[in-house]
């Protein structure tokens, strides 16, 4: 399975764009980069996924490179609500169902 | 929106009884997972379900531990006997084949 490696932790400023990376070097060609974050006493909710193209939807952007060794994971105006644990998955494939392996996670702070 | 329920929300109880936490999927999705949270090892898969049926429980403690899926509608989690060490917050999740995982909010155990 292929493993992922984020910052411990970020800040940015209200209003700002936070780009919050994550290292996949072991990934295989058809594992997909999840992000998913965790708000407090919340579980966790889904943001955005890619498999090798840049991704966007209404919440963020996925940026992942040309070698699929890393990504990034855009919040183009982070706003307080968006103060939580972003956590990068790479998605294990089995039996036609997938299984989420959580790391430890960037948690985000953002700053009024 | 759709959404993962999950009960009780918070369990207190006495080491040695049984616990049942109970999810209700969101309608239509075919696969359930079980995830365990707690400050040391962060979240866990336990076990999940498709169709009902269950695909891998590798991550469950097996002498203590039983998930079942009695209907589409409900996912149970049974630990007897309950230990202190079982204590953590347990998160039920459900997602439509290889689509994106839904998390309910939790129920936050708590064995004395």
């Amino acid at each position: 399975d292929a493993k992922t490696t984020q910052p411990p932790s970020m800040d940015c400023a209200e209003g700002r764009a936070a780009n919050l990376p994550c290292n996949h070097s072991t990934i295989s060609g058809n594992e997909y980069v999840y992000w998913y974050r965790q708000i407090h006493s919340q579980g966790p909710q889904y943001i955005i996924h890619g498999l090798k193209n840049n991704e966007t939807n209404e919440m963020a952007s996925l940026i992942i490179t040309e070698d699929r060794k890393s990504s990034t994971l855009i919040l183009p105006h982070a706003t307080l609500r968006d103060t939580a644990v972003y956590y990068c998955i790479v998605r294990v494939w089995g039996d036609s169902s997938y299984k989420l392996i959580f790391g430890s996670g960037t948690r985000l702070l953002v700053r009024p | 929106d759709a959404r993962v329920t999950q009960t009780p929300r918070h369990k207190v109880t006495e080491m040695g009884q049984e616990v049942t936490m109970r999810c209700q999927p969101i309608l239509g999705h075919n696969t359930v997972f079980w995830y365990r949270q707690t400050m040391m090892q962060g979240l866990e898969l336990l076990a999940y379900f498709r169709n009902r049926a269950p695909l891998d429980d590798s991550g469950m403690p097996k002498d203590r531990f039983s998930a079942e899926m009695p209907d589409a509608t409900l996912a149970t989690l049974k630990i007897q006997p309950s230990e202190p060490r079982d204590s953590a917050v347990y998160f039920c999740a459900s997602a439509q084949g290889g689509r994106p995982q839904h998390f309910g909010d939790g129920t936050r155990l708590s064995i004395l």
